[in-house]
């Protein structure tokens, strides 16, 4: 099992251009998210998806659009990059179960200049 | 409102002491409690998780995490710190109902030789 991979796992892009960042799981998991790490900020979540088919805004989602693909893939688009917008971004999924755990991906390196 | 407070963004110990992580939750009841460790440039690792019962929690590497529910606190210890326990440290929180996890802004840890 490969878990959850994201890709690309670093990116540049210039204010102004569009990006897809993709995330895929191979665990039958229904929950997925999205999260940007900055430093001494933790992890804030962007959006996630309960199941497939639906989507919900998490704390910073103005600038991000997200679509839930499949069961397997949730993609994050960023429309028209902001140097603000300089971050590393995580995907993870979660199965259905009270007590379960998040699974992350790698990460993506992405900055804006 | 939810939230995860970790006290000490860094926190220094010599090899072979004992390592003690802060971990403070707001909620109204008991969330579902997470730590994860972050190694350098690597996505999350679940390190252990609160499930009801027993208050002290075993994980991998030999960490353990107490849960205080008067006291709203979930550390992380360790008895003796290896060199290769340096890395960033996360607490985590899932509310009782909701999808939505909240993550501490994280220790960094970094041991002494």
């Amino acid at each position: 099992n490969a878990g959850v991979t994201q890709t690309p796992k670093f990116q540049v892009l210039k204010t102004g251009q569009s990006m897809t960042l993709q995330c895929a799981q191979d665990m039958n998991h229904n929950s997925m998210y999205w999260y940007r790490q900055d430093p001494g900020m933790g992890l804030r979540l962007i959006y996630y998806s309960a199941s497939e088919g639906t989507t919900d805004k998490g704390e910073v989602p103005n600038g991000y659009n997200v679509s839930r693909l499949n069961k397997r893939e949730f993609s994050l688009r960023l429309e028209s990059a902001a140097p603000s917008q300089t971050s590393v971004y995580f995907c993870a999924s979660r199965g259905t179960g009270s007590y379960n755990e998040q699974f992350f991906g790698p990460g993506t390196r992405l900055t804006v200049l | 409102a939810q939230s995860v407070t970790q006290l000490g963004s860094h926190v220094s110990v010599s090899e072979g002491a004992l390592v003690l992580l802060r971990c403070n939750y707001s909620s109204s009841v008991p969330p579902y409690l997470f730590w994860y460790v972050q190694y350098p440039n690597q996505g999350l690792q679940l390190l252990l998780k609160y499930t009801t019962g027993a208050t002290l929690v075993k994980g991998i590497n030999g960490f353990e995490a107490e849960f205080k529910k008067s006291e709203t606190s979930f550390h992380l210890t360790k008895p003796s710190a290896h060199m290769s326990d340096a890395a960033e440290y996360f607490c985590a929180m899932r509310p009782n109902t909701g999808n939505q996890f909240y993550f501490g802004t994280g220790t960094s840890l970094t041991v002494i030789p």
